[in-house]
C-alpha cells in the first residue's frame, strides 16, 4: 500500500515569505500525487496533481510542487506568502492496488502566516 | 456548477440511533467515496463505489454501510453509531487520477 509522509504539523512563515511544505511518498509504481487545500470549514480544494508529466506542476494561486523520483518527494513551494494562505495542506497519493482506487493522505500541516 | 452535495453539514445524535449523511454528485461521475477527517490522523477512506451497484471497502469500514443504488447518489449509513465515530466525514466524487472533487462535509457528534 501506498503511503505518505508530511513533515511538519505545523508552518509558520511571514508575510512574503517563501512557502515549503514536505511531503515524500512511498509507492511501488509510478505514482499520482496530489496537493488539497482545506480552509476553515470548507471542504478540500485540488491545489495541483502529478500524473508523470512534467516534474514541475503548477497550480492555483501561485503554488507549485517538483515530483523527485530519486528523493520520493513532492515538495509544495509559494514564493511569497499571503494572509489568504492560511490554512490546512494535505498531500495524498493514489491508491490503486487489487481494483480499488483512491487516495492516500497525509496527516496534514497546518500553514499560518504571521503579518 | 460541478458540485458535491452532503447533508447535513452538522449532526449531533446519540449513541445507536441509526443515521443517514446524503451525498449527491451533479457530474455523472462513476466513482464516488466516503472519508473521514480525524486530528491528526488526516483523511481516511471509509468506502468507495466504482459505479452502481458496485461498493467496497476502504481502510476504515467498521461501524458503515453505503448503498449505491443511483450514479449520482452515494449515501453514508451508521446503523449503530457510537462515540468513537465522532469525526468529520467527506464524499467524494471523480476519478482521482483527475483529482476528485469534494464536497464541505458533514460534523458528526455522537454522545
Amino acid at each position: 500500500a501506498q503511503s505518505v509522509t508530511q513533515l511538519g504539523s505545523h508552518v509558520s512563515v511571514s508575510e512574503g515569505a517563501l512557502v515549503l511544505l514536505r511531503c515524500n511518498y512511498s509507492s511501488s509504481v509510478p505514482p499520482y500525487l496530489f496537493w488539497y487545500v482545506q480552509y476553515p470549514n470548507q471542504g478540500l480544494q485540488l491545489l495541483l496533481k502529478y500524473t508523470s508529466a512534467a516534474t514541475l506542476v503548477k497550480g492555483i494561486n501561485g503554488f507549485e510542487a517538483e515530483f523527485k523520483k530519486s528523493e520520493t518527494s513532492f515538495h509544495l513551494t509559494k514564493p511569497s506568502a499571503h494572509m489568504s494562505d492560511a490554512a490546512e495542506y494535505f498531500c495524498a497519493v493514489r491508491d490503486s492496488g487489487g481494483g480499488a482506487d483512491g487516495l492516500t493522505f497525509g496527516k496534514g500541516t497546518h500553514l499560518i502566516i504571521q503579518p | 456548477e460541478a458540485q458535491v452535495t452532503q447533508n447535513p453539514r452538522y449532526l449531533i445524535t446519540v449513541t445507536g440511533k441509526k443515521l443517514t449523511v446524503t451525498c449527491s454528485q451533479n457530474m455523472n461521475h462513476e466513482y464516488m467515496s466516503w472519508y473521514r477527517q480525524d486530528p491528526g490522523l488526516g483523511l481516511r477512506q471509509i468506502y468507495y463505489s466504482m459505479n452502481v451497484e458496485v461498493t467496497d471497502k476502504g481502510d476504515v469500514p467498521e461501524g458503515y454501510k453505503v448503498s449505491r443504488k443511483e450514479k449520482r447518489n452515494f449515501p453514508l449509513i451508521l446503523e449503530s453509531p457510537s462515540p468513537n465515530q465522532t469525526s468529520l466525514y467527506f464524499c467524494a466524487s471523480g476519478e482521482v487520477r483527475t483529482g476528485a472533487f469534494f464536497g464541505q462535509g458533514t460534523r458528526l457528534t455522537v454522545v
